[in-house]
């Protein structure tokens, strides 16, 4: 079945050691994005991708990067993770951007921060 | 601005009675609505969207909403409520501005045998 894949779906790193969370996708869709997820609350839009063209949210933190090497696989980098970026880490795909179509979440990625 | 509001943090329903979790929007032109389910430790699962057309859409797993636009409102409906409804349920709304999505604040779901 076509799909959204996270991994790892568990994460625990240290304060300030560098976390690559990866997503990758069998949809074909244009466009990703990654949320970030505390405690049961709405997701929050850290950036997404059209393309190859990166849309960064205002206020997503500069210690928060990604990379979109091909249509199929996006990554989120968390340069020096601090005890307040513990959360889980959704990727989703729509279609099209701008259209009404859905989004297509992964399971999330939770990172826990020692 | 655009927004839309889940108005109950927690919603409890007996397994068998019908079901309502309530969402209101606003927003400038027409709206187009969304509602999502997330099941613990997992990712946001679509159960349907109100585009255009008839005010009550079908969705997956049995659930329903009715797009009201006189009181800005798109409830979630189930009929009969299922131990394994027991969710989070997010309501949500595109953003005319750039075409993302605005995500109400989550209801929780608890079905009780």
């Amino acid at each position: 079945d076509a799909m959204v894949i996270q991994n790892p779906r568990y994460q625990v790193t240290q304060f300030g050691k560098p976390v690559t969370l990866s997503c990758s996708q069998t949809l074909n869709h244009n466009v990703m994005y990654w949320y970030q997820q505390k405690s049961s609350q709405a997701p929050k839009l850290l950036f997404h991708y059209y393309d190859k063209d990166f849309n960064n949210e205002a206020d997503t933190p500069d210690n928060f990067q990604s990379r979109r090497p091909n249509t199929s696989f996006c990554f989120l980098d968390i340069r020096s993770p601090g005890l307040g970026d513990a959360a889980m880490y959704l990727c989703a795909t729509s279609r099209v951007q701008g259209r009404t179509g859905e989004l297509f979440f992964g399971e999330g990625s939770r990172l826990t921060v020692l | 601005a655009q927004s839309v509001a889940q108005p109950e943090d927690q919603v409890n329903v007996a397994e068998g009675n019908p079901l309502t979790v309530k969402c209101t929007y606003s927003v400038s032109g027409n709206p187009y609505l969304f509602w999502y389910v997330q099941y613990p430790n997992r990712g946001l699962q679509f159960l349907l969207k109100y585009i255009t057309g008839d005010n009550l859409v079908k969705g997956s797993y049995g659930f329903e909403a009715e797009f009201n636009k006189s009181q800005t409102s798109f409830h979630l409906k189930k009929p009969s409520a299922l131990v394994s409804d027991s969710a989070l349920y997010f309501c949500a709304v595109r953003d005319d501005s750039n075409y993302q999505l605005i995500w109400g604040a989550g209801t929780k779901l608890i079905i009780k045998p």
